[in-house]
C-alpha cells in the first residue's frame, strides 16, 4: 500500500518568488494536514483540511495558503518566500476524527535563498 | 506554541542498553503519540495511546502515561544502532476535533554499536 507521498523532495527557490508543495494522502484518508519544520525544532501545524475544506490553521501570516481537491489530495502554497520560510515542510494524512494517528510522508525539503 | 516537551534533549547510550525519553504536557488530552524522525526525514508512527491506558508495548517499545502528571515516557529496550533518531511526542491539538497535534522539540537519541 502507498504511504503519503508528497512531491516535490528537495525545492531551491529564491526570495520572493512562490512555491507550490504537493501531497497525496494514504487512500481512504480524507483528511491532509500540514506542518513546518525548521532545524533543531519539532513540526509546526499549518494547516488542516478536511473534506475539502479548512478545519484548521496554525500561527503562520497569509503568504501561506492551501487546498484540497476532490481526490483528497492537496497543495500547500507560500508566496513571497523569505529566507526564513527555508524548512521542511511535511504533509500527514489521518482518518477523520480525534484519537487517531497520523501517518507522514517523507516531506519536500525547501530552501530559500 | 510547544504543547509537549520533551526531556532529556539529546541522549547518547551504547547498543544493548535502554533508552527512556520523558514528555511534559500542558493541557488535558485525550490521546499522546510517539513518533520517530531519522536524519530530517517524514515522521514514523511509533505509538497512540489513549487516556485512559496507563501502559503499552509494542515491540521492544513501552511507553506510560500518567495524566495527573501530564507526562508521558517512551522506554526502547535492548536498542540497537538503528534506533538512531529523533523521538517526538505529539498531542491533539487543544479545542480541535480533529487529528492535528503539537508536538515537543524531540529527543535526540545516539545508540552506539
Amino acid at each position: 500500500d502507498a504511504g503519503v507521498t508528497q512531491s516535490p523532495t528537495h525545492l531551491i527557490k529564491t526570495r520572493g518568488q512562490h512555491v507550490t508543495l504537493r501531497c497525496s494522502p494514504i487512500s481512504g484518508h480524507k483528511s491532509v494536514s500540514w506542518y513546518q519544520q525548521v532545524l533543531g525544532q519539532g513540526p509546526q501545524f499549518i494547516f488542516q483540511y478536511y473534506e475539502k475544506e479548512e478545519r484548521g490553521r496554525g500561527n503562520f501570516p497569509d503568504r501561506f495558503s492551501a487546498r484540497q481537491f476532490p481526490n483528497y489530495s492537496s497543495e500547500l502554497n507560500v508566496n513571497a518566500l523569505l529566507l526564513g520560510d527555508s524548512a521542511l515542510y511535511l504533509c500527514a494524512s489521518s482518518l477523520v476524527g480525534s484519537g487517531t494517528e497520523a501517518f507522514f510522508g517523507q516531506g519536500t525539503r525547501l530552501t530559500v535563498v | 506554541s510547544q504543547q509537549g516537551e520533551e526531556d532529556p534533549q539529546a541522549l547518547s547510550i551504547q547498543e544493548g542498553e535502554n533508552a527512556t525519553m520523558n514528555c511534559s504536557y500542558k493541557t488535558s488530552i485525550n490521546n499522546l503519540q510517539w513518533y520517530r524522525q531519522n536524519s530530517g526525514r517524514g515522521l514514523v508512527h511509533l505509538i497512540l495511546i489513549r487516556s485512559n491506558e496507563r501502559e503499552k508495548h509494542s515491540g521492544r517499545l513501552r511507553v506510560t502515561l500518567d495524566t495527573s502528571k501530564k507526562s508521558s515516557s517512551l522506554l526502547i529496550t535492548a536498542s540497537r544502532a538503528a534506533d538512531t533518531a529523533s523521538y517526538f511526542c505529539a498531542t491533539p491539538r487543544p479545542g480541535t476535533g480533529y487529528s492535528t497535534l503539537t508536538f515537543g522539540k524531540g529527543t535526540m537519541l545516539l545508540v552506539s554499536p
